[in-house]
């Protein structure tokens, strides 16, 4: 079945830091791609996506693109800051009706 | 964007009781609604799929008849825990889905935090 494998946590970084949160994926398809973050007590939001090959989703300084030949969608920033302080989901959607297929999460801390 | 909204945001109940949690859609028609489970320091677990006039569909190894769902309109779907107990102290997440377009995107609730005591 699908599935999302990103890297583990958690990540610390320092302030102005570059961030990269690995993802890669297997589905059946030719699925959308989602990177979505959960800050502290709070539930999911959507920070980017990216619907086929070679697209890029961009949202907040963040940056993600789909790479089918690699099979990943790694998310990246080029200066983090405190405030991006967050666990980090990767998640594929392979077609029409279906629920979302979720990774682990990865926790990142920037610390000032 | 669209809003999905949780009530309530926090519940403590005693052991043996009954919970409910509802999931609004409030600008946009959801014929699908989800229903998330999610541990501490893990990652989100599918618990079942909600469409409006139907049945959900319960993902393995979570009990229909502990988890009753309900799906009554396009803008609401309701959780209810039956006679919780202290393992079923969790964050439950809904999404639901806005139809239409190149590409369908769930938006997630804000998630209820059940502690049973």
């Amino acid at each position: 079945g699908d599935s999302v494998t990103q890297m583990e946590g958690p990540v610390t970084l320092s302030e102005e830091a570059f961030l990269t949160i690995n993802c890669t994926y297997t589905a059946t398809g030719y699925p959308s791609l989602f990177w979505y973050v959960q800050y502290p007590g709070e539930g999911l939001q959507l920070l980017l996506k990216a619907t086929k090959a070679d697209d890029k989703g961009s949202n907040k300084g963040f940056e993600a693109t789909y790479r089918k030949e690699t099979t990943s969608f790694h998310l990246e920033k080029g200066s983090v800051q405190v405030s991006d302080s967050a666990v980090y989901f990767c998640a594929l959607e392979d077609s029409g009706n279906t629920p979302l297929v979720f990774g682990k999460g990865t926790r990142l801390s920037v610390i000032a | 964007g669209a809003v999905v909204s949780q009530h309530p945001s926090r519940v403590i109940c005693k052991s043996g009781t009954s919970v409910k949690i509802e999931c609004r859609s409030l600008d946009f028609q959801a014929t699908t609604m989800f229903w998330y489970r999610q541990f501490p320091k893990q990652s989100l677990m599918l618990m079942a799929t909600s469409n409006e006039g139907s049945k959900a569909t319960y993902e393995q190894g979570v009990e229909k008849d502990k988890f009753l769902i309900n799906h009554a309109s396009l803008t609401l779907s309701t959780l209810t825990v039956t006679s919780a107990h202290p393992e079923d102290s969790s964050f439950y997440i809904c999404s639901a889905r806005s139809p239409g377009g190149p590409t369908d995107t769930q938006y997630f609730g804000p998630g209820t935090r059940l502690t049973v005591l």
